[in-house]
């Protein structure tokens, strides 16, 4: 059984230039949350999908878009790159359940703005 | 505002003994508390969880304490074992809002 799978596992960036992210979920999960992880820093919410819609959104600018697919796979675009948006985004499949949601996580991918 | 904090960045401790991690937080309207934990170059994964209304849970050398009162929570590892050198996260979770908030991790390293 595959878990989640984030492609690429590393990327370098350009200020300025955009940068698209996929995610596809464990399976038998049907929504996706992504999350920015700083160096030094815990995970921070940017955004979860669910039925190909976003569900909630973290304190992250409108650079940060994403999108679901009917497949439940999922993607993270970030346009005007900063030098601040350097970090691991990590991509977690869910699937409802009673009281919280447990997260299942990718690997990530490290992107490096420069 | 760091709604979940965890002071110690890390912490070492010989294998065999107990591993105690920390967690502070401010607002009163999480109703779960998580543990996950990080290897290099693996996303977290899911440790242990408890709810707001207890005050205890356990699951094998993994034992979760919550004192409302105080808005703390300690992650036990007892014993202490080499392949648990690992960060772990505390997270904290409000039911209908989807998102957890991560507090920063410690770095756990057991020395054998």
């Amino acid at each position: 059984d595959a878990g989640v799978t984030q492609s690429p596992t590393h990327l370098i960036k350009t200020r300025g230039q955009q940068v698209t992210l996929r995610c596809s979920p464990k399976s038998g999960h049907d929504t996706v949350s992504w999350y920015q992880q700083a160096l030094g820093q815990g995970p921070q919410f940017i955004f979860q999908y669910y039925e190909e819609e976003e569900r909630q959104r973290g304190n992250f600018p409108d650079r940060f878009s994403g999108h679901q697919f009917p497949n439940y796979s999922s993607e993270l675009n970030v346009n005007a790159l900063l030098l601040g948006d350097s970090a691991l985004y990590l991509c977690a499949s869910s699937t409802p359940g009673s009281g919280y949601e447990k997260l299942f996580f990718g690997s990530g991918t490290q992107l490096s703005v420069l | 505002d760091q709604q979940v904090k965890q002071n110690s960045p890390s912490l070492s401790v010989q294998e065999g003994r107990i591993s105690i991690l920390n967690c502070d937080y401010t607002n009163s309207m999480f109703d779960y508390f998580l543990w996950y934990k990080k290897y290099p170059a693996e996303g977290p994964t899911f440790l242990i969880s408890i709810s707001s209304i207890k005050d205890k849970n356990e699951d094998g050398r993994f034992t979760v304490f919550l004192n409302k009162s105080a808005k703390h929570l300690s992650l036990h590892i007892v014993p202490s074992q080499p392949g648990d050198s690992a960060v772990y996260f505390c997270a904290a979770y409000t039911s209908g809002t989807y998102k957890y908030i991560f507090g920063t991790g410690t770095r756990l390293k057991v020395l054998a």
